[in-house]
């Protein structure tokens, strides 16, 4: 499986879109980047998934680069309920194993 | 409502003194996987399952022990807990993983103190 890489936290301001980054420079062609989630000690919460095109949810817009290392998730109008870790992580088609990381640590201030 | 229930949502235990924690859905998925989470270490996968009879193993899954007798329910088993294993728990299941695009439903989590 591809590996992650994110930046450990970051901040932004409410009514700002948040982006968030995350590296993925091994990739192969048939995995999928998925983000997910999670607020304080919750469970991860799906936000969107993508494989080559960029990709729109209610929640979130995912942006992948034409040659696929890297990803951006874009929160268009970020809350103070969005404060969360979020999480990169990449799957092949027919792999078993998630790998999560460590993720992001988004900061939302008022 | 789809969801995944684990309990007891809390424990605390002595070392060496069995525990299961279960795990049920309802949402006929496949596939069902035990993450356990640390400070500092994100989520670690420890067992996982394709389907009825068939786990695997993670990537920490020493100390532990799983089953899927049936296709709702994917117990953790601790037959000897160590002080080590103290940490939050995640159970997470979804459709079939080889069907290409999946989503994972998590688990509300347990939390674990072995004193």
């Amino acid at each position: 499986d591809a590996k992650t890489t994110q930046p450990p936290s970051m901040d932004c301001a409410e009514g700002r879109a948040a982006n968030l980054p995350c590296n993925h420079s091994t990739i192969s062609g048939n995995e999928y980047v998925y983000w997910y989630r999670q607020i304080h000690s919750q469970g991860p919460q799906y936000i969107i998934h993508g494989l080559k095109n960029n990709e729109t949810n209610e929640m979130a817009s995912l942006i992948i680069t034409e040659d696929r290392k890297s990803s951006t998730l874009i929160l268009p109008h970020a809350t103070l309920r969005d404060t969360a870790v979020y999480y990169c992580i990449v799957r092949g088609y027919n792999t078993d194993k998630l790998i999560f990381g460590t993720g992001t640590r988004l900061q939302v201030f008022p | 409502e789809a969801q995944v229930t684990q309990n007891p949502r809390y424990l605390i235990t002595v070392t060496g003194k069995k525990l299961t924690v279960t795990c049920s859905q309802n949402m006929n998925h496949e596939y069902m996987s035990w993450y356990r989470q640390d400070p500092g270490l994100g989520l670690r996968q420890i067992y996982y399952s394709m389907n009825v009879e068939v786990t695997d193993k993670g990537d920490v899954p020493e100390g532990y022990k799983v089953s899927r007798k049936e296709k709702r329910n994917f117990p953790l088993i601790l037959e000897s807990p160590s002080p080590n294993q103290t940490s939050l728990y995640f159970c997470a299941s979804s459709g079939r993983m080889s069907s290409g695009a999946n989503v994972l439903t998590f688990g509300a989590g347990s939390r674990l103190t072995v004193l």
